[in-house]
């Protein structure tokens, strides 16, 4: 067990739709990332955020977005699904700046998102 | 930019034999390099990690160095058992300016037979 925790941990949804995916962060970790695994494109890093902010950003569509609460949770809201955004995705967290963080990134088991 | 490239799979192995799973990066500075697996229908999970040049990262049996020299960090275990069978992902975070994100290779799919 990782620490980090996921919610839910399987979605079905229909195209054109909106869902939201919610991450808790391993306790006292202050960054938190998300990653799309697909077949086609492997994994790909989305977005990251630190104590709130947004930190730095991948492959992330328009029709995507997240944010990180007060409460150091995030939630990543997909919107307009296509059957494309079928994927497993992955919230991470870590530690980070601090001399020894050792820049490990824990992962949680991923939500199931298939669009039908 | 940072890239890391990984030996296609799939790998298939007898049990005990001897696994290496090729790992390549390019990256500017010095990054931190790691190997993940993913377990089937699980998450992924940190398998090792090494920080700096000539560190080697070990855990269940499961070794891999870091050679500045040759931008590789390959896996290695000695004797591969059934409960190996995973996906391995070979991962390098550069940690540039104190916000560090992963970078994956496309992963390598082990199969160990009995």
């Amino acid at each position: 067990d990782s620490g980090v925790t996921q919610t839910p941990k399987h979605l079905i949804t229909a195209t054109g739709q909106r869902v939201t995916l919610r991450c808790s962060p391993r306790s006292g970790d202050l960054s938190v990332y998300w990653y799309q695994q697909s077949l086609d494109q492997g994994l790909q890093f989305l977005i990251q955020y630190y104590n709130g902010e947004e930190r730095a950003k991948g492959n992330i569509l328009e029709r995507f977005s997240a944010q990180q609460f007060p409460d150091l949770h995030s939630e990543l809201n997909l919107s307009s699904l296509e059957l494309g955004d079928s994927a497993l995705y992955f919230c991470a967290s870590s530690v980070v700046g601090g001399q020894n963080s050792g820049n490990t990134i824990y992962f949680g088991e991923g939500s199931w998102l298939t669009v039908v | 930019g940072n890239s890391v490239t990984q030996m296609e799979g799939p790998v298939t192995l007898s049990e005990e034999a001897f696994l290496t799973i090729n790992c390549t990066y390019t990256a500017t500075g010095y990054p931190s390099l790691f190997w993940y697996v993913q377990y089937p229908g699980e998450g992924l999970q940190l398998l090792l990690k090494a920080t700096k040049a000539d560190d080697k990262g070990s855990n269940k049996g499961f070794e891999a160095t870091y050679r500045k020299e040759t931008t590789s960090f390959h896996l290695e275990k000695g004797s591969v058992q059934v409960s190996d069978s995973a996906v391995y992902f070979c991962a390098l975070s550069p940690f540039s300016g104190g916000y560090n994100k992963l970078i994956f290779g496309a992963g390598t799919r082990l199969a160990v037979h009995p």
